[in-house]
């Protein structure tokens, strides 16, 4: 079953516009770890941001933040502000205590910054 | 100092052959991973290891075989190479098993071509 769901295989966001890249989760488990991890066309996995499940508030990272609504098992990441920079493919992941080291990664937003 | 290295970058051989990739971190972390990404940029987890022990093994074919002469190295051997084959490797790291607040850090990849 699906852990990690991203529904927009591709988005595109004018430069210094915020932009949003949707993420769902499943889990029952009460103790998991999102996180978000940025791919460029170099091809290196860059990790961005994590939230964990007890944070009572949403991780901010520079001008990336996590918006994340529990009870809808939804851990957006916002983009604030885009640069050119920023076109790549984004992977949202997910670790849970149960499974110790498995992370569950979903297949990913290509994001492309229009000048 | 790269935190995750993996050697080489590029691998080009033919279908048959036998061809060994290797990995390793300098963060002092406990864990390490193996992840296949195909070209549709999927990622899948093929093996973790926790101080030098398997902990994970994912539907993979025995002719992929993971061994780590410490924690600090988890080296890929793959044996009579397939077309099918043909992917990013790439090679992670996190500081221990069974909390889900840890984050996993990739080396740049290594890009398999099978001819």
């Amino acid at each position: 079953a699906q852990k990690i769901t991203q529904t927009q295989p591709g988005m595109f966001v004018q430069e210094k516009e915020a932009v949003t890249l949707d993420c769902t989760y499943d889990t029952s488990d009460p103790s998991y770890g999102l996180f978000w991890y940025k791919q460029p066309s170099s091809g290196e996995m860059i990790f961005l941001i994590y939230q964990g499940s007890y944070d009572q508030q949403n991780a901010t990272e520079g001008r990336y933040s996590l918006n994340f609504q529990k009870a809808r098992k939804s851990a957006n990441l916002v983009i604030s502000a885009s640069q050119l920079g920023d076109s790549a493919m984004y992977f949202c992941a997910m670790r849970l205590t149960t499974t110790g080291n498995q992370f569950y990664f979903g297949t990913g937003t290509s994001l492309t910054v229009i000048p | 100092d790269t935190a995750v290295s993996q050697t080489p970058k590029y691998l080009v051989t033919q279908m048959g052959n036998d061809k060994s990739i290797k990995c390793e971190q300098n963060l002092g972390h406990d864990t390490m991973y193996w992840y296949k990404q195909d070209s549709k940029k999927f990622l899948k987890i093929m093996f973790s290891y926790n101080n030098k022990e398997l902990i994970i093994n994912e539907t993979v074919p025995n002719r992929f075989s993971p061994k780590s002469p410490d924690k600090a190295h988890l080296n890929l051997h793959i044996n009579s190479l397939e077309l099918g084959d043909s992917a990013v490797y790439f090679c992670a790291s996190s500081q221990s098993p069974g909390l889900a607040t840890d984050t996993q850090y990739f080396g740049p990849g290594t890009r398999l071509t099978v001819l």
